[in-house]
């Protein structure tokens, strides 16, 4: 397709389980990064990539976050032993380029963690 | 570190009315402004951006004026129609990077 496609869409875990939440940039594009979005806020930053490279994870909350992006298309942002805390709405977005701000978004997958 | 705030909604307001949603922000440096919109069931999309001071940004009947003085990005139409019922974020970006701070978002809904 032509945007950022996110999957699962819905995601359902229990505590203590792993998940992991797949985003498929818009083919080109440079700049991709994850963002996490509590319900009735904005969303806030957690890692950005370039390329393969991940040049910022200042915004994952724990070590129990990662995120790769192994051949600098197709990304993963992994949760191991997740808590209800972890509940959000999890958004990928894709830029052609750095430093530019014009971000494409996906539509998110939501987590729910019991 | 950076931050926006903008205001809290919902908006609500019918069809043709004038909309304004205040943003402010705190950033060391630079920052380029943004606003975007998450309509319902979308992801979210760039409204319209500003880069320097005194910068005017505008996209489909929306502006909005970089105003370093007042540190404040406020979004403005002057006649809003049913389809722009939405979330409005305000964004901005200091790094070099392209990484955006997000305010809480701002729901209009406008009715006919």
């Amino acid at each position: 397709g032509a945007g950022v496609s996110q999957s699962p869409r819905y995601k359902v875990a229990k505590r203590g389980q792993d998940v992991a939440l797949r985003c498929d940039p818009i083919s080109g594009h440079v700049s991709l990064f994850w963002y996490q979005q509590a319900l009735g806020q904005g969303p806030e930053f957690l890692t950005y990539f370039q390329n393969e490279a991940q040049l910022d994870k200042s915004g994952l909350p724990s070590d129990r976050f990662f995120a790769e992006r192994p051949e600098g298309s197709v990304s993963t942002l992994k949760i191991q032993r997740t808590q209800q805390e972890d509940s959000a709405v999890y958004l990928c977005a894709s830029s052609i380029t750095m430093n530019t701000g014009e971000l494409f978004f996906g539509e998110g997958s939501r987590l729910t963690v019991l | 570190g950076d931050s926006v705030t903008q205001m809290e909604g919902p908006v609500t307001l019918s069809e043709e009315a004038f909309l304004t949603i205040n943003c402010t922000y705190t950033a060391t440096g630079y920052p380029s402004l943004f606003w975007y919109v998450q309509y319902p069931g979308e992801g979210l999309q760039l409204l319209l951006k500003a880069t320097k001071a005194d910068d005017k940004g505008s996209n489909k009947g929306f502006e909005a004026t970089y105003r370093k003085e007042t540190t404040s990005f406020h979004l403005e139409k002057g006649s809003v129609q049913v389809s722009d019922s939405a979330v409005y974020f305000c964004a901005l970006s200091g790094d070099s990077w392209g990484k955006l701070q997000f305010g809480a978002g701002t729901q209009v809904v406008v009715t006919p």
